[in-house]
C-alpha cells in the first residue's frame, strides 16, 4: 500500500528565504504524487502534480518540486517566501494498488517571518 | 470558488443522531471523494464513487454511509454520531480517477455535542 511520509510538522522561515518542505512516499509501483496547500478555513488547493513526465515539475504561486526515485522523495521548494505562503502543505500519492485512492501526509504547516 | 459545492458548512448535533451531508462535484467531474480531516488523525480518505459506483473504500465506519446519484451529486450518511465523530468533512472531484489533481470544496465542520 501506499504511504507518505511528510518530514516536520511546522517549518518556519523569514520573508525571502528558501522554502524547504519535505515528502517522502512509499509505493510499489510507480507513483502519482501531488502537493496541496490549505489555507485556514478552506478546502485544500492543487499546487503541483507529478505524472511520470519531466521530473521537475513546477506549480501555482512560484512553488516547484523535484521528483527523485533513487531517494523516493518529492520535495516542495520555493526560492523566496512571501507572507501569503503560509499556510499548511500536504503531500500525497496514488498508484493504481488497492483502488484509485489517494493518500495524503500529515501536513507541514509553514510559518512565514517578517 | 473552486466549483465544488458541499452543503451544510457547518452543522452541530447530538450524539445518537443521524446527519447527512451533501456535495455537488465541479462540472463535469465524475469522480467524488469523501475525506475527513481531523487534529488527530490528519486527512483520512473515506470513499470514492465514479460514476455513480463506488470505486475504492478507506477508513470509513460501518456507521457511515455514501452513494452518489444519477446527477453526479454524493451525500454522506453519518449515523449513531459519537463526540469522536466531530471533524472537518471535504468532498473532492476529478474528471478520472488516476494521474488528476482533485478539486476540494470548502468543507463540512460536523460538531456532535
Amino acid at each position: 500500500a501506499q504511504s507518505v511520509t511528510q518530514l516536520g510538522s511546522h517549518v518556519s522561515v523569514s520573508e525571502g528565504a528558501l522554502v524547504l518542505l519535505r515528502c517522502n512516499y512509499s509505493s510499489s509501483v510507480p507513483p502519482y504524487l501531488f502537493w496541496y496547500v490549505q489555507y485556514p478555513n478552506q478546502g485544500l488547493q492543487l499546487l503541483l502534480k507529478y505524472t511520470s513526465a519531466a521530473t521537475l515539475v513546477k506549480g501555482i504561486n512560484g512553488f516547484e518540486a523535484e521528483f527523485k526515485k533513487s531517494e523516493t522523495s518529492f520535495h516542495l521548494t520555493k526560492p523566496s517566501a512571501h507572507m501569503s505562503d503560509a499556510a499548511e502543505y500536504f503531500c500525497a500519492v496514488s498508484d493504481n494498488t488497492g483502488g484509485f485512492k489517494t493518500i495524503f501526509g500529515a501536513g507541514t504547516r509553514l510559518f512565514v517571518k517578517a | 470558488d473552486s466549483g465544488v459545492t458541499q452543503t451544510p458548512k457547518h452543522l452541530i448535533t447530538a450524539t445518537g443522531q443521524r446527519v447527512t451531508l451533501r456535495c455537488s462535484p465541479r462540472s463535469g467531474d465524475l469522480s467524488v471523494y469523501w475525506y475527513q480531516q481531523s487534529l488527530d488523525q490528519g486527512l483520512q480518505f473515506l470513499i470514492q464513487y465514479y460514476n455513480g459506483e463506488e470505486r475504492a473504500k478507506g477508513n470509513i465506519l460501518e456507521r457511515f454511509s455514501a452513494q452518489q446519484f444519477p446527477d453526479l451529486h454524493s451525500e454522506l450518511n453519518l449515523s449513531s454520531l459519537e463526540l469522536g465523530d466531530s471533524a472537518l468533512y471535504f468532498c473532492a472531484s476529478s474528471l478520472r480517477d488516476m494521474g488528476v489533481g482533485y478539486t476540494f470544496g470548502s468543507g463540512t465542520r460536523l460538531t456532535v455535542v
